[in-house]
């Protein structure tokens, strides 16, 4: 189970930190990665983490202003959210990347609605 | 990297079939994609992977009813015997381990 929290109203230019805490399976085993979707949108990739946390990517649209991070020891992911601006108001999910030589999310969290706004 | 085109709606009547399509862009054709499935209100559901081979693997609780194929850059994602239930935005994946891009989804409407 991913189970996000950390959500909610921030003014534009403000910071929030999103977690995701993982229960039932091994956190260190699997790279993950934060997707979000704003108001009747589609699915948009943010960012993900290898399995040690070493590397991360990053989509355009949050590069310089948003970190993803990780605690194995904690089972939890984090995303630090900065600079926040009003088209990233949005339902973040916390996924879990397939495995080993696979590249996909096989995984869901229920989400955590971010919206920012004066 | 990549890019996926998906066609912005489809519908079927109930107990019908039908197949979604979603397509790789050039220099791209053969990755392996995966389908999810997003009803209404709900988080994203992850349905299965389809490889370039034409091989896909459903997850574990979902029902074969489900089943993809591939034909070059397309992957399919057949539903079989229509159901109410499966009335969603579905939306195909894929990365290139550095990046990960969405389609922009089909929504099924079940008539």
């Amino acid at each position: 189970q991913l189970l996000e929290s950390g959500g909610g109203w921030v003014q534009p230019g403000g910071s929030l930190r999103l977690s995701c805490v993982v229960s039932g399976l091994p956190l260190r085993s699997y790279a993950m990665g934060w997707v979000r979707q704003a108001p009747g949108k589609g699915l948009e990739w943010v960012a993900s983490i290898s399995k040690g946390g070493d590397t991360q990517y990053y989509a355009d649209s949050v590069k310089g202003r948003f970190t993803i991070s990780r605690d194995n020891s904690r089972n939890t992911l984090f995303v630090h959210m900065g600079s926040l601006r009003a088209d990233d108001t949005a339902i973040y999910y916390c996924a879990k990347v397939c495995g080993y030589d696979c590249y996909y999310f096989d995984y869901w969290g229920r989400g955590a609605q971010v919206a920012v706004s004066a | 990297q990549p890019v996926l085109t998906q066609s912005s709606s489809a519908s079927a009547s109930l107990g019908s079939s039908v197949k979604l399509t979603c397509t790789l862009s050039r220099g791209h054709t053969g990755n392996t994609i995966a389908w999810h499935q997003q009803r209404p209100g709900e988080a994203p559901r992850y349905l299965m992977n389809i490889e370039g081979s034409g091989r896909f693997t459903r997850a574990s609780e979902i029902p074969n009813r489900f089943s993809g194929s591939t034909s070059g850059a397309d992957r399919y994602l057949t539903i079989s015997n229509v159901q109410p239930e499966d009335a969603a935005e579905y939306y195909c994946e894929t990365s290139d381990t550095e990046t990960w891009v969405f389609g922009g989804g089909t929504k099924l409407t079940v008539l």
